[in-house]
């Protein structure tokens, strides 16, 4: 069962570059998410979607794009890259958006920007 | 205030011990309360999953929710080397509409459970 899987699992940059973290899920899930995780700071959501064909803000959008592509795949986009966005990025996803329902993460991208 | 704090350890324990993991927080409104474990280098997974006050418990594992104190605990018996992980809280409100969206994590706490 592959889950939620992420490419590139890992990647330096240098600033100003930019680049598209890819994430696709097989379990047919309705909401697709961007976390980053940083020490002393936990998981911070960056942006989500709550069903195909839409796309929300979450705590940290600021250099960040998303594309929901379609149900399964969702893109996160730095366009200029900066020292700050050096982080671990986990895609993530959901049935629903009820509190209810499991979210389920990718093994993680491990983001260098120098 | 942070909304959740989680002391980040790192907690060291023998083999077999009992382990005490627990997260405060401030916001009265929540009423979904989860435990993530994560593996070095790995996404987190969902461990335990209470709604509102309480005990549950899953094998090994017992989370409790004390919602008059605002605190939530998740307790490990007989604990296992294959427990270390980093631990990480979660919660929600209540309301539907966006609630996953507005999932906050605690920062983890790192465990080790040496053999």
């Amino acid at each position: 069962n592959a889950g939620v899987t992420q490419t590139p699992k890992f990647q330096v940059l240098k600033t100003g570059q930019s680049m598209t973290l890819q994430c696709a899920q097989d379990m047919n899930h309705n909401s697709m998410y961007w976390y980053r995780q940083d020490p002393g700071m936990g998981l911070r959501l960056i942006y989500y979607s709550a069903s195909e064909g839409t796309t929300d803000k979450g705590e940290v959008p600021n250099g960040y794009n998303v594309s929901r592509l379609n149900k399964r795949e969702f893109s996160l986009r730095l366009e200029s890259a900066a020292p700050s966005q050096t982080s671990v990025y986990f895609c993530a996803s959901s049935r629903g958006l009820s509190s209810g329902n499991t979210i389920y993460f990718g093994e993680g991208s491990w983001l260098t920007v120098v | 205030q942070k909304e959740v704090e989680q002391d980040p350890g790192p907690l060291s324990v023998p083999e077999g011990a009992i382990v005490s993991l627990n997260c405060t927080y401030s916001n009265s409104a929540f009423q979904y309360f989860m435990w993530y474990r994560q593996y070095s280098r790995k996404g987190p997974e969902l461990l335990m999953y209470t709604y509102s006050s309480g005990n549950k418990e899953d094998g090994r594992f017992t989370a409790q929710v004390d919602k008059s104190s605002k605190y939530i605990s998740l307790f490990i018996r007989d604990s296992q080397p294959s427990d270390s992980a980093t631990y990480l809280c979660a919660m929600s409100e209540s309301n539907y509409g966006g609630s996953q969206g507005n999932l906050i994590f605690g920062k983890g706490t790192k465990l080790s459970v040496k053999p």
